[in-house]
């Protein structure tokens, strides 16, 4: 079956320490979509990529880094420079960059500082 | 500016009730998104729609362009219903609404 996988589902990170979340999808999607989601919030856009090798700043990217260097492939690092990463990123995509596509959405990382 | 409103923020009805969760926007756009998010925290993408109505099982969701308002309707709700409903609209970029958190007690 087609889908998104995201891993891990949980992960922790100490003071100072990059880690990167996985994204891989088989639905052959051109976009891709990286969104935090904090409590009592709706899901903001950190990082999106309308096909392989190009990607683009969301509303919320400073202290994350992203890279497309497969068509499935969407790997979001959150660096030392996020001061406050302790979230639920969701991995999302669709077939273009519209929001008239249906949205195909991972099971989500919950990313904890310790 | 809250570009979207989602009401209520909270819900709590009976099994067997009538269930409905409103989203109003505020600038046009191409696509509306309801979508589902469970206790364990993935999404699922319940309705895309641009105009008029669509149904799927128990459930059902409309659309107003001109008043820039839609619902999402639950018939004979139950427990399993059970979730966090989110509308998301846009054109290009999809903008998000915090959520309705609808409980179905048996």
């Amino acid at each position: 079956d087609g889908g998104i996988t995201q891993s891990p589902k949980y992960l922790f990170r100490k003071e100072g320490q990059n880690v990167t979340l996985s994204c891989e999808q088989n639905l052959n999607h051109d976009a891709m979509y990286w969104y935090r989601q904090d409590p009592g919030q709706g899901l903001r856009l950190i990082y999106y990529s309308q096909i392989v090798n190009d990607f683009q700043k969301g509303d919320i990217a400073e202290g994350y880094s992203v890279s497309r260097e497969k068509k499935e492939s969407f790997p979001l690092t959150v660096t030392s420079a996020q001061k406050n990463p302790t979230a639920f990123y969701l991995c999302v995509s669709s077939w273009t960059f519209y929001s008239n596509q249906p949205q195909h959405f991972g099971d989500g990382t919950r990313l904890s500082i310790l | 500016k809250n570009e979207v409103e989602q009401s209520p923020q909270n819900l709590t009805a009976q099994e067997g009730e009538f269930i409905t969760i409103n989203c109003s926007y505020s600038v046009g756009i191409s696509a509306l998104h309801w979508l589902q998010q469970h206790p364990g925290g993935g999404i699922v993408s319940l309705f895309m729609l641009s105009s008029g109505k669509k149904k799927h099982g128990r459930l059902i969701a409309t659309i107003n362009i001109q008043e820039k308002h839609s619902s999402l309707h639950i018939t004979a709700s139950h427990p399993r219903d059970s979730a966090v409903y989110i509308c998301a609209f846009g054109n290009e970029k999809l903008t998000f609404g915090t959520g309705t958190r609808l409980t179905i007690i048996p």
